[in-house]
């Protein structure tokens, strides 16, 4: 399986300020994502990090808070913008691996994360 | 959309205990994972399991997908199985990992 680098792995910010947070694959993957894990809660899909175009953001997550850079097929980040206390999260970067085809024509892919940035804003 | 719901919410156990954790879903998938979520954060990988069982070590877990669950069977828990346990699962045609509320376990010694 890809190997999935991410830095920082915590932080502790001021609010009104930015973080950007990085994340590294050692193979080339057409698809990484981004994920938010807000305390005590499951993980949300913030959005899909595409080389070559503008990221793909899910309902509820906005380019302007949110910006994420996807310049080669390795690397991506993501800043989060202006923060506040509600931004305190971990944030974890995901790539998928072809795994098998479902009915002949679709790619299964599974999913692998790197270990987060743990966000604290004060 | 498709809900996902895992039972039991929190697990406490005795180290040595066994334990099964479900995971039920209201729509067909081609991908279901489960994943142990450490302590520090990290999600690690347990299964890719679409359908049928799979073994590792103390874990396994099966997937029944006609009636739309998936088990994981934890067998001679150890104090480092804590944290949480989530399922998660891909729709037919869809792009989009949707991961469950989670099972929060504590194993103590």
């Amino acid at each position: 399986s890809a190997v999935i680098s991410q830095k920082p792995s915590r932080d502790i910010c001021q609010r009104g300020t930015s973080l950007t947070i990085q994340c590294q694959v050692d193979s080339q993957v057409t698809m990484m994502f981004w994920y938010r894990q807000q305390p005590g809660q499951s993980l949300t899909l913030i959005a899909t990090a595409n080389q070559g175009s503008e990221a793909t953001y899910e309902s509820g997550f906005v380019i302007d808070k949110f910006p994420i850079s996807r310049p080669n097929l390795t690397f991506s980040t993501l800043t989060v913008s202006n923060m506040s206390p509600e931004d305190s999260s971990i944030y974890l970067c995901s790539v998928e691996e072809f795994t098998d085809y479902f009915a002949s024509v679709h790619m299964n892919t599974e999913a692998f994360f790197g270990q987060g940035t743990r966000l604290t804003v004060v | 959309g498709i809900q996902v719901e895992q039972s039991p919410p929190d697990l406490i156990l005795q180290e040595g205990a066994n334990s099964t954790l479900r995971c039920n879903f209201s729509d067909s998938v081609n991908n279901l994972q489960w994943f142990h979520q450490n302590p520090w954060g990290q999600l690690i990988n347990l299964f890719y399991i679409p359908s049928g069982t799979k073994q590792n070590g103390r874990l396994s877990a099966t997937t029944v997908a006609t009636e739309r669950y998936s088990l994981l069977y934890i067998s001679s828990s150890q104090t480092t199985d804590s944290g949480v346990y989530f399922c998660a699962l891909r729709m037919d045609s869809s792009y989009k990992l949707i991961f469950g509320s989670g099972t929060r376990l504590l194993v103590r010694p």
